[in-house]
């Protein structure tokens, strides 16, 4: 089945403990993102990637950092976490930028940090 | 900057109602169109989308049309079901910008 796996689902912590939520997907798609949503914000770009070894910053990348070693997995890593990080967490994958191109997204993660 | 704005909910309605949730758009060029819905615990999923200027995307009952004109992709549906209870998000482009999400609640 054609998927995008997040793991864990759910996480509480406390602030500065580093933490590294996984993300892995099925369909060889070249293009991998990280979302954060907070209520009445919608979903917010944190980082993205357009192929392995190729990530740039989205709208909101202050704390946290990626890599695309691989082309399936895009780990999302938060070095020291604050409160303000509290939020749902969403991977999603696509075969590209281009017209039409659709994202698929995980199940997402919600972290909750003290 | 580009940028999408969809109307405020929560949105209550009884069962067999009309929907109209109405988003815009603003943007450089004419970038694809797209509807996901969340539903409660769930990630998004893909509702329907369009790529070009009068295009109607549509599925499971909603239809939505590209509107160069009004900058718009209002969503619609001609009746609710309990079922549909979600949030619903319009955004545009391939890197997706979202709008802020309209919490639609249907009472049987």
């Amino acid at each position: 089945e054609a998927q995008v796996t997040q793991n864990p689902r759910y996480l509480i912590t406390v602030t500065g403990k580093k933490l590294t939520v996984t993300c892995s997907q099925n369909m060889n798609h070249e293009y991998m993102s990280w979302y954060r949503q907070d209520p009445g914000l919608g979903l917010r770009q944190i980082y993205y990637s357009m192929n392995v070894e190729v990530t740039d910053k989205g709208d909101v990348p202050e704390g946290y950092k990626v890599s695309r070693k691989e082309k399936r997995n895009f780990p999302l890593i938060l070095e020291s976490p604050s409160p303000n990080q509290t939020s749902l967490y969403f991977c999603a994958s696509s075969l590209g930028t281009g017209i039409g191109d659709t994202q698929y997204f995980g199940p997402g993660t919600r972290l909750t940090v003290l | 900057g580009d940028s999408v704005t969809q109307m405020e909910g929560p949105v209550t309605l009884s069962e067999e109602a009309f929907l109209t949730i109405n988003c815009t758009y603003t943007a450089t060029g004419y970038p694809s169109l797209f509807w996901y819905v969340q539903y409660p615990g769930e990630g998004l999923q893909l509702l329907l989308k369009a790529t070009k200027a009068d295009d109607k995307g549509s599925n499971k009952g909603f239809e939505a049309t590209y509107r160069k004109e009004t900058t718009s992709f209002h969503l619609e549906k001609g009746s609710v079901q309990v079922s549909d209870s979600a949030v619903y998000f319009c955004a545009q482009g391939g890197k997706l910008i979202f709008g802020q999400g309209t919490e639609l609640s249907v009472k049987p």
